[in-house]
C-alpha cells in the first residue's frame, strides 16, 4: 500500500549546521506532500507543502522540493537554530477525493545544539 | 485562525473503562480525523468523517468507535480501555481539495492503568 519513509533519528546537529532529513514515498497518481513539524508538548503544524512535481514549498528557511522522478521530498534547511528543536513529520495525502486525509512517516526527531 | 480543541491534555484511566476523548473545530470543516501516535511509528489514522454522522475506518480502528452528531465536533470513544491503548491522540480536521492542509489539536496524552 502507499506509505511514506523518513530517515531515522534522532538527528543532532550543532547551531548554524546543516539540515536535511530525507523523505521517500510510494503512490499511484501524484500525491499532495507536506512536511509537518511538532513542538515539544504540542500538537502537529503545518511546515510546508508542495502539491505537484517540481514544485518547491518554503517556510522560515525550511525548503522541499516535490521531485516525481526520485518519489521524494527533502527536507533541508541551511543554518539550524535551537529554536528548530522538535519532531519533523513527512506525509502524503491519503485515499482518494482530497480529504485532508495524511499517511505520515514515522518523524524523525531533531536537537539542535548551542 | 482555525482552532481545533481536545478536551482534556492529559488523562489516565483505568483498564476496561468506557473513554470519551472530544474534539471541537471552528472552521466549518467538513472532514474530521482521530490519528494515534507512538514512538517510531509515527501517526496511524483511527478512524475519518466526511460529513455528520458519515464515517470511515482508518488504519488501526480496532478496539475504538467514533461519534459525530454535529459538524463542530468529533468524539473517539474507547469502548473497553486496554493497556495497549496507552498513547497521543491527536484530533485533526480538514476542508478538502487539492493540497488540503489538516489542522491539528494539541493532543490528549492517554494512560490506562
Amino acid at each position: 500500500g502507499d506509505s511514506v519513509t523518513q530517515m531515522e533519528g534522532p538527528v543532532t546537529l550543532s547551531e548554524e549546521a546543516f539540515l536535511t532529513i530525507n523523505c521517500t514515498y510510494t503512490a499511484t497518481g501524484y500525491p499532495s506532500l507536506f512536511w509537518y513539524v511538532q513542538y515539544p508538548g504540542e500538537g502537529l503544524q503545518l511546515l510546508l507543502k508542495a502539491t505537484k512535481a517540481d514544485d518547491k514549498g518554503s517556510n522560515k528557511g525550511f525548503e522541499a522540493t516535490y521531485r516525481k522522478e526520485t518519489t521524494s521530498f527533502h527536507l533541508e534547511k541551511g543554518s539550524v537554530q535551537v529554536s528548530d528543536s522538535a519532531v519533523y513529520f513527512c506525509a502524503r495525502g491519503g485515499g482518494s477525493g482530497n480529504t485532508g486525509k495524511l499517511i505520515f512517516g514515522q518523524g524523525t526527531t531533531l536537537q539542535v545544539k548551542p | 485562525d482555525v482552532k481545533v480543541t481536545q478536551s482534556s491534555r492529559y488523562l489516565v484511566k483505568r483498564t476496561g473503562e468506557k473513554v470519551f476523548l472530544e474534539c471541537v473545530q471552528d472552521m466549518d470543516h467538513e472532514n474530521m480525523f482521530w490519528y494515534r501516535q507512538d514512538p517510531g511509528l509515527g501517526l496511524r489514522l483511527i478512524y475519518f468523517s466526511y460529513d455528520v454522522k458519515m464515517k470511515e475506518k482508518g488504519d488501526i480502528p480496532e478496539g475504538y468507535s467514533v461519534s459525530r452528531e454535529k459538524k463542530e465536533r468529533f468524539s473517539l470513544i474507547l469502548e473497553s480501555a486496554s493497556t495497549n491503548q496507552t498513547s497521543m491522540y491527536l484530533c485533526a480536521s480538514a476542508t478538502g481539495g487539492q493540497g488540503t492542509e489538516a489542522f491539528f489539536g494539541q493532543g490528549t496524552r492517554l494512560t490506562v492503568v
